[in-house]
């Protein structure tokens, strides 16, 4: 069974700092999905990563995919109150292998970003 | 933009009833997904079909659920005789293929399931 752990499971801050949330694993996944959820709401795709070493922006967001491709890590700069949510991880197993693709979830980190 | 869309957002039953859960994911895309998640838990893979067959199922995925696609567009679950511990969010997800740049997983909005 694939397990993946992310932490912090809290986190609050106050606008304008910087944080960094992480997700690990001893497996390897074929990519890592990042994403963000709105309470009463299904998960919303932010980013994939698939490339180990890979890093992706998306504005203030900076994503990475580990080397080894068993952890990543979302980081936030200067964070805003609208940053404020519940962020996930999800692996993706091995594609056209023994699995259709399942996405194995971490348990979510909720941020609250104060004015 | 295409989005993947859920109904009832909410469904009330009795212990024991049988339910239906209905998904209409994004019109071109060729794997479709049911997940859960238990109130202040991680999302839960239940199943994943392809090709009109179930591809990959959890241990969760037992004989009281099953999944359908009745027509072209709408992807169905059902859950047989309804316990308390199936009271959660539903998320159905669709995904256009498995090859790199295709492979990302679009979420519908969830129906919330509340068993008696």
């Amino acid at each position: 069974t694939q397990l993946l752990e992310q932490s912090p499971q809290f986190l609050s801050i106050q606008e304008g700092e910087n944080l960094t949330v992480y997700c690990n694993s001893s497996s390897v996944f074929s990519s890592l999905q990042w994403y963000r959820q709105e309470p009463g709401e299904g998960p919303v795709l932010l980013v994939t990563v698939v490339t180990g070493g890979e890093v992706k922006k998306l504005k203030r967001l900076t994503f990475q995919f580990g080397d080894a491709r068993k952890d990543s890590s979302l980081h936030i700069t200067a964070a805003q109150p609208g940053d404020t949510g519940l962020y996930l991880c999800a692996g993706l197993s091995n594609a056209g292998g023994t699995s259709y693709g399942k996405l194995t979830f971490g348990q979510g980190t909720i941020l609250t970003v104060h004015p | 933009e295409p989005e993947v869309t859920q109904t009832p957002s909410h469904q009330v039953t009795q212990m024991g009833q049988e339910v239906i859960l209905r998904c209409v994911p994004i019109s071109n895309h060729l794997y479709f997904y049911w997940y859960r998640q238990i109130l202040g838990q991680k999302v839960e893979f239940l199943v994943s079909f392809y090709n009109n067959e179930i591809s990959e199922k959890s241990e969760i995925f037992d004989d009281q659920f099953s999944v359908e696609r009745p027509d072209g567009s709408n992807f169905t679950l059902k859950i047989r005789s309804t316990k308390l511990e199936d009271s959660a969010m539903y998320f159905c997800a669709s995904r256009l293929g498995l090859r790199r740049g295709y492979n990302e997983q679009f979420f519908g909005p969830g129906t919330r399931l509340t068993v008696l």
